[in-house]
């Protein structure tokens, strides 16, 4: 099956600093989603973006379907954007089985 | 607000005892999903529902697991005989309406199994 591979792994940041997430998959996808999971557990959809450019505020994010990557770009980082961000894909037209990565843990100190 | 309801939010059990979780999308959806998640751990799919009918299921959905959509709508997962490694979070998730393929996840239950 399809793997998702998510870096860095774990990612401490001062309060206004910028990062980038990375998601890398191993085959072709027709659905590319980042979510950000609270201390809660609550999955936020961020974006749905399987191949292009978007932007949400200070977040906006890229996937190179071709060369099957994914970028998620933090701006001005806030303490409430601690938790963890996931990648999740699906190759196919029809179910959108998201398969996900294993996360990127996100903590932002002020 | 992602329109996803579940009920309830945690769940403390004996081994051996049966459970079952509700997942009530706001309003009907084709789609919707039930997800897994151990700690640490992203989400596993388990099942999937296009209107009634549940299309797809994991191999992770052993035979003492089972779900339902009986009207489309709200949908059940029910384990029978629960083990120490059911404990996780069961998430439910829909699609956002029929044209597009993002899916939108409830807040979850934290099944615990003692």
């Amino acid at each position: 099956g399809i793997q998702v591979e998510q870096s860095p792994p774990d990612l401490i940041l001062q309060e206004g600093a910028n990062s980038t997430l990375r998601c890398n998959f191993s085959d072709s996808v027709n659905n590319l989603q980042w979510f950000h999971q609270n201390p809660w557990g609550q999955l936020i959809n961020l974006f749905y973006i399987p191949s292009g450019t978007k932007q949400n505020g200070r977040l906006s994010a890229t996937t190179v379907a071709t060369e099957r990557y994914s970028l998620l770009y933090i701006s001005s980082s806030q303490t409430t954007d601690s938790g963890v961000y996931f990648c999740a894909v699906d190759r196919s037209y029809n179910t959108d089985k998201l398969i996900f990565g294993t996360g990127t843990r996100l903590q932002v100190f002020p | 607000d992602t329109g996803v309801s579940q009920d309830p939010r945690h769940k403390i059990t004996k081994r051996g005892q049966n459970v079952t979780f509700r997942c009530d999308p706001i309003s009907e959806h084709n789609r919707l999903y039930w997800y897994r998640q151990t700690l640490g751990q992203g989400p596993e799919f388990l099942t999937y529902f296009q209107n009634e009918a549940q299309l797809e299921k994991s191999r992770l959905l052993s035979d003492r697991f089972s779900a339902e959509r009986p009207k489309g709508s709200f949908s059940t997962l029910e384990i029978q005989r629960t083990e120490q490694g059911d404990s996780a979070m069961y998430l439910c998730a829909k699609t956002g309406d029929l044209y597009t393929d993002t899916q939108y996840f409830g807040p979850g239950t934290r099944l615990t199994v003692l």
